[in-house]
C-alpha cells in the first residue's frame, strides 16, 4: 500500500539552528500539507501546497517556516531559526485531488528544540 | 473561519459498554473525518464522511453525520481494550485544509 515516509523520525536541535524536515508524498498525489502537533495537543493545519507553490498557510506559518519540493519526489519543511515552542510532532500529509481522495498522513517528525 | 469542539475530552469506559463522541464544528465542511491517534504514532483514517445522513461502520465503530446541525457522531459499541486511544474529528473547507477538534481521550477498562 504507498505511504507518505517522513524523515528524520526524531530530530533534535539547538535553538536557533535550521531544520529541515524531509518527506516524500505518495506518488501519483499532487497536494501536500504541513500539519503540526504540540505534545498533548490537537493537530494544527501549517501549509498546503499545490503545484510548486503555497496554496494556504495558517497564522502559525510565520516568515521562519518555508516549504520547497525541490525534486519531484521530495517535500520539504524548513524551519529557520528554531525556538522553543517549535518542539513538535510535524506531519506530512498528501492527497491525490482537492476534492477527491482521502489524506494521507506520514508517520511524523518529532522535533525538540532544545 | 471553522472551529471543531469534541466531547467529552477525556473517556473512561468499561469493556462491553457503548457510548457516542461528539463533534460539533462551526460552518460549512465539505468533508468530516474521523481519526484514530495512539500515543507517539501518526493519524490513522477511521472515516470521511460527505453528506448530510451519511453512515458508517466499522468494526465496533460507527460514525455519523447531519450537516444541518453541524453534527458528527462517532458511536462505540461494546468496546474492548484495543480501543483505547485518542479520537479526532475534523473538518474540511475549501483548499482541503483540515481543522481538528481537541481530540477525544478514551481508555477501555478491563
Amino acid at each position: 500500500e504507498p505511504e507518505v515516509t517522513q524523515t528524520p523520525s526524531h530530530q533534535v536541535t539547538q535553538m536557533g539552528q535550521e531544520v529541515i524536515l524531509h518527506c516524500v508524498p505518495i506518488s501519483n498525489h499532487l497536494y501536500f500539507y504541513w500539519y503540526r502537533q504540540i505534545l498533548g495537543q490537537k493537530v494544527e493545519f501549517l501549509v498546503s501546497f499545490y503545484n510548486n507553490e503555497i496554496s494556504e498557510k495558517s497564522e502559525i506559518f510565520d516568515d521562519q517556516f518555508s516549504v520547497e519540493r525541490p525534486d519531484g519526489s521530495n517535500f520539504t519543511l524548513k524551519i529557520r531559526s528554531t525556538k522553543l515552542e517549535d518542539s513538535a510532532m510535524y506531519f506530512c500529509a498528501s492527497k491525490s485531488g482537492v476534492t477527491a481522495g482521502e489524506l494521507f498522513f506520514g508517520e511524523g517528525s518529532r522535533l525538540t528544540v532544545l | 473561519e471553522l472551529k471543531v469542539e469534541q466531547n467529552p475530552l477525556f473517556l473512561s469506559m468499561q469493556e462491553g459498554k457503548n457510548y457516542t463522541i461528539y463533534c460539533n464544528y462551526s460552518t460549512t465542511s465539505d468533508r468530516l473525518y474521523w481519526y484514530r491517534q495512539d500515543p507517539g504514532k501518526s493519524l490513522e483514517s477511521l472515516f470521511v464522511l460527505l453528506s448530510n445522513g451519511a453512515v458508517k461502520q466499522e468494526g465496533r465503530l460507527m460514525a455519523s453525520l447531519d450537516t444541518k446541525a453541524r453534527l458528527s457522531t462517532l458511536h462505540i459499541t461494546a468496546a474492548v481494550h484495543d480501543l483505547s486511544a485518542t479520537y479526532f474529528c475534523a473538518g474540511e473547507t475549501s483548499g482541503s485544509r483540515l481543522t481538528f477538534g481537541e481530540g477525544t481521550q478514551l481508555t477501555v477498562n478491563p
